[in-house]
């Protein structure tokens, strides 16, 4: 079975300056995707950034990036220069591909709470 | 972008009543929608999957005449949560595909609704 753990509940970093979030996860699949969410305390899920598990490239979004570590199950979240916006729950999520036979939904890890200190 | 609508986005309701959610998809057919629920500082569970026409697909532990699911249209899903108790106060979020046999489509979230039973 697949399981997506976020080792830290809580993080706090100071503005401007760079945190990075952990997740690992456990699949036996080959082809899947990894995702990150963020859920402010309006609890609106939003997309951060997404990895396809093919490519070897670390996907980037503008001050998101990841470290993706495949044989390693590893795929951690890099914030650079935080704002104050970034603060909130933010989830890792696997989910497989089209074609895996028992569903296509989301796993999610437990989420972390990032602070963003002025 | 696509657009996943979910409404009511709170709901304060008495025990013992009924309470339907709606999710519509606003710009695309969801030929797959997932309802999650969302207890305080958890992680998102899933809770059934509903494909367009049938009836859905329930996680273990989730109970099927309780939480009534109905996916009539491409456009619209609905979860209803029978005769209500105060254990059944949490947020409840949707989320919706269009399944493209050629490629893998982005899941789309809603909102949420937060309920609240008395």
């Amino acid at each position: 079975a697949q399981t997506v753990t976020q080792s830290q509940p809580e993080m706090s970093v100071q503005e401007a300056e760079t945190v990075t979030l952990s997740c690992t996860y456990d699949t036996s699949e080959s082809d899947y995707y990894l995702f990150w969410y963020k859920q402010p305390p309006s609890r609106q899920m939003i997309l951060v950034i997404r990895q396809e598990a093919y490519k070897q490239q670390n996907a980037t979004e503008n001050r998101f990036s990841v470290n993706f570590q495949k044989a390693a199950k590893s795929f951690s979240l890099k914030i650079s220069d935080s704002q104050l916006g970034d603060a909130a729950m933010y989830f890792c999520a696997y989910r497989k591909t089209i074609y895996s036979n028992t569903g296509n939904q989301f796993y999610f890890g437990t989420g972390t709470s990032l602070t963003v200190i002025p | 972008g696509a657009v996943v609508s979910q409404h009511p986005s709170w709901v304060i309701c008495k025990s013992g009543t009924s309470v339907k959610i709606e999710c519509r998809s606003l710009d695309f057919q969801a030929t797959t929608m997932f309802w999650y629920r969302q207890f305080p500082k958890q992680s998102l569970m899933l809770m059934a999957t509903s494909n367009e026409g049938s009836k859905a697909t329930y996680e273990q532990g989730v109970e099927k005449d309780k939480f009534l699911i109905n996916h009539a249209s491409l456009t619209l899903s609905t979860l209803t949560v029978t005769s209500a108790h105060p254990e059944d106060s949490s947020f409840y979020i949707c989320s919706a595909r269009w399944d493209s046999p050629y490629s893998n489509q982005p899941q789309h979230f809603g909102d949420g609704t937060r309920l609240s039973i008395l």
